[in-house]
């Protein structure tokens, strides 16, 4: 089946620590996202990479990092400089690459819950 | 960061009532607007993508109205069931931008 998948599902991390998250598509899309969710806001974007080996920071980009090696795979680094790391976070990929395309929809992973004890 | 808000932020309603919601834009170099289902421990799954001012869009018992000038959509649901139980996400999608989501609304329909 076509989809996106993200792992772990739960991910809990003391403080002080560096932690990856795993995205992975097999849609060949060439854009992918990472948003984070707080209870009562919207999905915030961190990261977004429209081609591989390229990537662009996001609107709350401080405190994470992200690699794009792999057409396929987006993962997400939240270091130990992100000051409030609990949140669910959400990937994403879409047919928007630099030449942009007709279909723009994004498709979201299952999420990732991140808790900093 | 360009804003989009929505409302009611949550909302019950009986089986078999029919129920909409608001999502509000930037109207300014706007491209399109997506709304998406987020169904609870499920991935947020895209109903619409409209684009042209008038445009209404229907999947079922959901519909959904685009007024690009104003900067704000409608999204209906007929007859809702227990099954239509979700958070509603819009976002806005403008030019020279990316995707701007909304808070949501989180829809109860209680059998």
């Amino acid at each position: 089946d076509g989809g996106i998948t993200q792992s772990p599902k739960y991910l809990f991390r003391k403080e002080g620590q560096n932690v990856t998250l795993s995205c992975e598509q097999n849609l060949n899309h060439d854009a992918m996202y990472w948003y984070r969710q707080d209870p009562g806001q919207g999905l915030r974007l961190i990261y977004y990479s429209q081609i591989v080996n390229d990537f662009q920071k996001g609107d709350i980009a401080e405190g994470y990092s992200v690699s794009r090696e792999k057409k396929e795979s987006f993962p997400l680094t939240v270091t130990s400089a992100q000051k409030n790391p609990t949140a669910f976070y959400l990937c994403a990929s879409s047919n928007r690459g630099l030449a942009g395309a007709h279909d723009d929809t994004q498709y979201f992973g299952p999420g990732t819950r991140l808790t900093v004890l | 960061i360009l804003n989009v808000e929505q409302s009611p932020q949550s909302l019950h309603v009986q089986e078999g009532d029919s129920t909409n919601f608001t999502c509000s834009f930037p109207s300014s170099n706007f491209y399109a607007l997506h709304w998406y289902r987020w169904e609870t421990a499920k991935s947020p799954e895209a109903l619409f993508v409209m684009t042209l001012n008038g445009d209404e869009k229907k999947k079922g018992r959901i519909s959904a109205t685009l007024n690009t000038k104003e900067g704000y959509s409608y999204l209906y649901i007929k007859g809702s069931q227990p099954e239509d139980s979700a958070t509603y996400l819009c976002a806005s999608d403008n030019y020279g931008q990316n995707f701007v989501f909304g808070p949501g609304t989180r829809l109860s329909v209680l059998p």
